[in-house]
């Protein structure tokens, strides 16, 4: 059974400092999503890869965030400095994209970010 | 960006066949139509995917008229473990088509 893995699963870390975020979508798939969810805002984009070249990236702070895939099997995600205002739940997706069609979407658990 | 509108919230009882609808009047020829759920503490899950008339999986069914400016979302006897939020994506690709509305919040009581 595939499944999108994200790590760490829990951060907590103090305002300024680096957080690294990771996820490994399902072998195969060619598009990846970073979406971040709060009680507030509710699930937002915030950048999506094809075939591991970034497409949309305007949903993030660009001061502050940034999003690579390093090879096909890793995405991460970066915010430096953070801020508390960056506590939110944050989820890796992927799936499959072929002639303009994006099939369904793989959710990862999401990554639970707290900044004091 | 195409916009989806869903009800916020609603209540069912165990057994109870729930119907979620959703309208998208700015559908584009293209686009397909998705519905997610999400449990707390969990990302969306796939529920079923459509482009017209009727789809029907083991879970649920997908109603989709001829104008396709709306969608209904159908969970036949609907059980405690149904409680969630239910979410309907307009996808064709792009950016406007990820845009997750506040989605509908379904709570199934005994």
């Amino acid at each position: 059974d595939a499944r999108v893995t994200q790590t760490p699963r829990d951060k907590v870390t103090e305002m300024g400092q680096e957080v690294t975020m990771r996820c490994q979508p399902i072998l195969g798939h060619n598009t990846v999503f970073w979406y971040r969810q709060t009680m507030m805002q509710g699930l937002e984009l915030l950048a999506y890869f094809r075939n591991r070249a970034p497409l949309d990236d305007s949903g993030m702070p660009k001061d502050r965030f940034s999003a690579e895939m390093p090879d096909a099997t890793l995405a991460t995600l970066k915010i430096q400095p953070s801020e508390p205002r960056d506590s939110a739940v944050y989820f890796c997706a992927s799936g499959f994209t072929s002639g303009g069609h994006q099939e369904t979407q793989y959710f990862g658990p999401g990554t639970r970010l707290l900044v004091l | 960006l195409a916009k989806t509108t869903q009800p916020i919230s609603m209540d069912s009882y165990e057994g109870q066949e729930v119907n979620i609808t959703c309208s998208h009047n700015n559908i584009a020829t293209n686009d397909y139509i998705t519905w997610y759920q999400q449990f707390p503490s969990q990302g969306p899950r796939f529920i079923i995917q459509g482009y017209k008339t009727k789809v029907t999986n083991e879970v649920a069914s997908l109603f989709i008229p001829a104008d396709r400016k709306s969608s209904t979302l159908s969970l036949p006897r609907v059980s405690l473990s149904d409680t969630a939020v239910y979410y309907c994506l307009v996808e064709g690709g792009g950016r406007r088509a990820l845009t997750f509305g506040s989605g509908t919040r379904l709570q199934v009581q005994p």
